[in-house]
């Protein structure tokens, strides 16, 4: 069974300051692990994703997480907030590549001027 | 590439009335998949694919049936709409696998049930 927790339903930064999305996972085995983003009416974009490479995992946009296994976290992080960054986020799971992707519940990025 | 296209955009039906929902990618990926979006509940697996032929479901399944006679396309039919199927509906592809590689989504195809 796989199961993934976004802690944050909202956040709201400043402009220029660091964004953290936080999401926990459960997972029988081997995860591999996503962030997507998705702007007001559209479809999902792949923001990075770790698949048992480097713990650190680099994407698009200046976005980053890192993978902590002792603590079953994958948090999404970037140093400095854009207005354009303002958007919905997923954290999502999977299982030793099976086919069945679960999705967390999502957290509502707001940039501030 | 047009990547992958879902027609209609927007659709209202009337409780009992049946439709289906059109996704077609273009990228020759074998895994194709629908998810619906709720507030507050993230994007849930309705069915998938991992090629033509073969299709298995997802985690809510239940009033809807799909079919993969090609690659490209993969139809999600609604046999009789109820309000509780409002939603918003996504089709997605990938590579192979969805578990290793990255989904491609379509635009969404956001349904009113009255």
């Amino acid at each position: 069974a796989q199961s993934v927790t976004q802690l944050d339903s909202h956040v709201s930064v400043s402009e220029g300051t660091p964004v953290l999305l936080r999401c926990n996972y459960s997972s029988s085995y081997s995860p591999s692990l996503f962030w997507y983003v998705q702007h007001p009416n559209k479809g999902l974009q792949l923001l990075l994703k770790y698949t048992s490479a480097a713990t650190l995992v680099k994407g698009i946009n200046g976005f980053e997480a890192e993978f902590k296994k002792s603590e079953t976290s994958f948090h999404l992080t970037k140093p400095s907030a854009h207005m354009s960054d303002a958007a919905e986020y997923f954290c999502v799971v999977s299982t030793g590549g099976g086919n069945k992707l679960t999705f967390g519940t999502g957290t509502q990025l707001k940039v501030e001027l | 590439n047009a990547g992958v296209t879902q027609t209609p955009k927007f659709q209202v039906l009337k409780t009992g009335q049946s439709m289906t929902l059109q996704c077609a990618q273009d990228m020759n990926h074998e895994y194709m998949s629908w998810y619906r979006q709720d507030p507050g509940m993230g994007l849930r697996l309705i069915h998938y694919s991992v090629g033509a032929g073969i299709t298995d479901q997802g985690e809510v399944p239940n009033g809807y049936n799909v079919s993969r006679s090609t690659t490209e396309d993969f139809p999600l039919r609604l046999l009789s709409a109820a309000p509780s199927q409002t939603s918003v509906y996504f089709c997605a592809s990938s590579m192979t696998s969805g578990g290793f590689y990255e989904q491609y989504f379509g635009p969404g195809t956001r349904l009113t049930v009255t």
